[in-house]
Order: C-alpha cells, then structure tokens, then sequence
C-alpha cells in the first residue's frame, strides 16, 4: 500500500465543462475526506465519508459539487459547470475513523486550472 | 464556528535559534488540534496533536485552553526543519465532525 493516492493530478478545463477526481484512500481506512487549497490558504474542509455515508458538507460545496463513495472504497469529487473561482488544489486525505483524534493521511492532491 | 488563526506568514530563523509557531483557536467545546507540516515536494502529513502529549523531532506544542493557543515550538531549530507548517482544530456539531485548518506558517531556517 503506497499511501492515498488522487487521479489525475493536474486538470486543465474550459470554464463550464464537467470535470471529476477520483481518490483512492489506504485500504482499511474507514473515513475518506476531501479538501480544497487556494494559493496562500490552508486546506479547506468540503465533505467527508464514513464507510459510504456522506456524514458532513460545508457550505464551500455548492449544488455543482458532489462526492460520492460508493462501496466505501475509493471517492470521487465531481465539479459541474466549472468556473475560474473553481480553480485551486483538491486533497483528499483518509484515516482508520475510530475517533476523532485519527491521524489523517493526505494524497498528493488534483491541481484544477478553470481557463 | 470554529476558526484558526496563524499570525505570521513566514518565520525566519537562524539554525540553532529557538522556534516558536503561533497558533490561536475559536471555539466553543473541547477542542482536538493537531500540526500538520509540508515539505518542499511532499505531501501534508501530521506533525503532532494535543491529545498524545508527544515530542516529534523536537517539536511540542501545548494545549493554553486559557489563552486559546497551540503554539509549535523547538528549542534549536535545523535546516532540514524548513517547511510549511498548518494548525488544525477538529470540532463537533450535530455529532459530525468538522476540520479546520490555519493558513500556514512558512518557517525557514538560515544556515
């Protein structure tokens, strides 16, 4: 197991195209989080899974974004008509889910350039 | 609402010269922070958090309930310690749990 891993690394898109980002977790990881990084900003919390249940959304994900687990394996994170204000780094990280004070391991994240 | 607040944008040291990281919360339970550190290259990876009381290459931070802080310190800080460096707070509404990052410190050691 080499880690949490995030495809594809770099996207670049035409504002109002569809775009999506997979994110494979470590294997027995139960929690599944995703992130969104601006340039000069800290990780910024948008959704997180426990298993397969989408538990908690911040308001930073808008009705164009939506994420899925659905075997409560690997995650996606879809972005619909997407604009420039879309474009920055997006984590995902993952952790055993036993409590709240789990470490969480972070991929190497999707950067998405909005043209 | 729960924020964290890091002051300083870049921190420049001396190797050799003591580190300190500051950190400050908001929020009204129990918090659980946690410093996440970024390499050159590398991915985010946790440093240390509050609950283990733990010393991780010669980092500590202490818990200030009073004072609503978490700073990082070092007492002698090495080259190889230069990195971006996140406080991060978990908190709880609803029974789900919520992260919030600091903006980072960019912390770089002069040889």
């Amino acid at each position: 197991d080499t880690g949490v891993s995030q495809n594809p690394r770099h996207k670049i898109t035409k504002r109002g195209q569809n775009v999506t980002f997979r994110c494979d977790p470590i294997s027995e990881h139960n929690r599944l989080y995703w992130y969104r990084q601006t340039l000069g900003q800290g990780p910024e919390f948008l959704t997180y899974f426990q298993n397969e249940a989408q538990l908690e959304k911040s308001r930073l994900l808008s009705d164009r974004f939506s994420a899925e687990r659905p075997k409560g394996s690997f995650s996606t994170l879809e972005i619909q008509r997407t604009e420039q204000g879309d474009s920055a780094m997006y984590l995902c990280a993952s952790s055993l889910g036993q409590d709240s004070t789990d470490t969480q391991y972070f991929g190497p994240g999707t950067r998405l350039t909005v043209l | 609402a729960q924020r964290v607040t890091q002051p300083e944008k870049l921190l420049s040291v001396f190797k050799g010269a003591p580190v300190e990281l500051k950190c400050n919360y908001s929020y009204s339970g129990s918090p659980e922070l946690f410093w996440y550190v970024q390499y050159s290259r590398q991915r985010l990876q946790l440093l240390l958090r509050h609950i283990s009381r733990e010393s991780i290459k010669g980092f500590t931070a202490d818990l200030n309930k009073g004072e609503t802080s978490f700073h990082l310190k070092k007492p002698f800080a090495q080259e190889e310690d230069s990195a971006m460096y996140y406080c991060a707070l978990t908190g709880h509404s609803g029974g789900y749990q919520k992260v919030t990052f600091g903006t980072g410190t960019k912390l770089q050691v002069i040889p």
